[in-house]
């Protein structure tokens, strides 16, 4: 099936820095969702993106849909602990085969020191 | 709150028995989708659905059925389970915009 690479796959920053990571993809999305989980729940949608070019935030995260439409990245800014968590990409295929689905990354455990 | 409930939160099985999680959104969605996640794998879709008894299958279908005979609910049965099969699994709902809203997750041990 189709794969988001998504990276880093884990992270140690301290408290206050910033942070960044992304996800690319040999095929076109049409959408890209960006979720954080956090231990013994399921993942929370952060924001989502639907157009090539588009940048978007929500608070201190702010997202971008890769102008090449295969790659989108998510910066966290001025880290503090309530951010820990893992952070997932997922994408949805242009309209075609698959397009009900949507692809996840592997996911971006992050941890902060305080 | 996206409506979606899942059911039971935590089950302990032992292999070789049928096991049903339940799955139940009060917002009349029609694509309900079922995941498991595992360390390393991330979210793999199992099935999904795109209305009442209208099912496919995902990357990770097998020994795995799935049933929908109304809009609210979408059950996931493991026949006979195995171990292969201890794992948290999660049921979302799309809306409309393409995004997904997840439950809480059944975490389920099969020993």
């Amino acid at each position: 099936g189709q794969q988001l690479n998504q990276s880093p796959q884990s992270m140690f920053i301290q408290e206050g820095e910033d942070v960044s990571m992304n996800c690319t993809s040999s095929s076109i999305f049409n959408t890209w969702l960006w979720y954080k989980q956090d231990p013994g729940e399921g993942p929370v949608l952060l924001i989502a993106l639907y157009k090539a070019g588009e940048l978007t935030s929500n608070g201190r995260l702010t997202a971008q849909f890769g102008i090449t439409r295969k790659d989108s990245f998510l910066n966290i800014s001025a880290s503090i602990p309530s951010d820990v968590g893992i952070y997932f990409c997922a994408g949805q295929l242009f309209p075609g085969a698959g397009s009900y689905q949507l692809t996840f990354g592997k996911g971006t455990k992050l941890s902060v020191i305080p | 709150d996206a409506g979606i409930t899942q059911s039971p939160r935590h089950k302990v099985t032992e292999t070789g028995t049928p096991v049903t999680l339940r799955c139940h959104q009060t917002e009349n969605h029609r694509y309900m989708y079922w995941y498991r996640q595992d360390p390393g794998h991330g979210l793999r879709l199992i099935h999904y659905s795109y209305g009442v008894k209208d099912t496919d299958k995902g990357e990770v279908s097998d020994g795995y059925s799935v049933s929908r005979s109304k809009t609210e609910d979408f059950l996931l049965t493991l026949e006979s389970a195995t171990s292969s099969q201890t794992s948290v699994y999660f049921c979302a709902i799309k809306y409309n915009t393409g995004e997904l809203f997840f439950g809480e997750g059944s975490r389920l041990t099969v020993l």
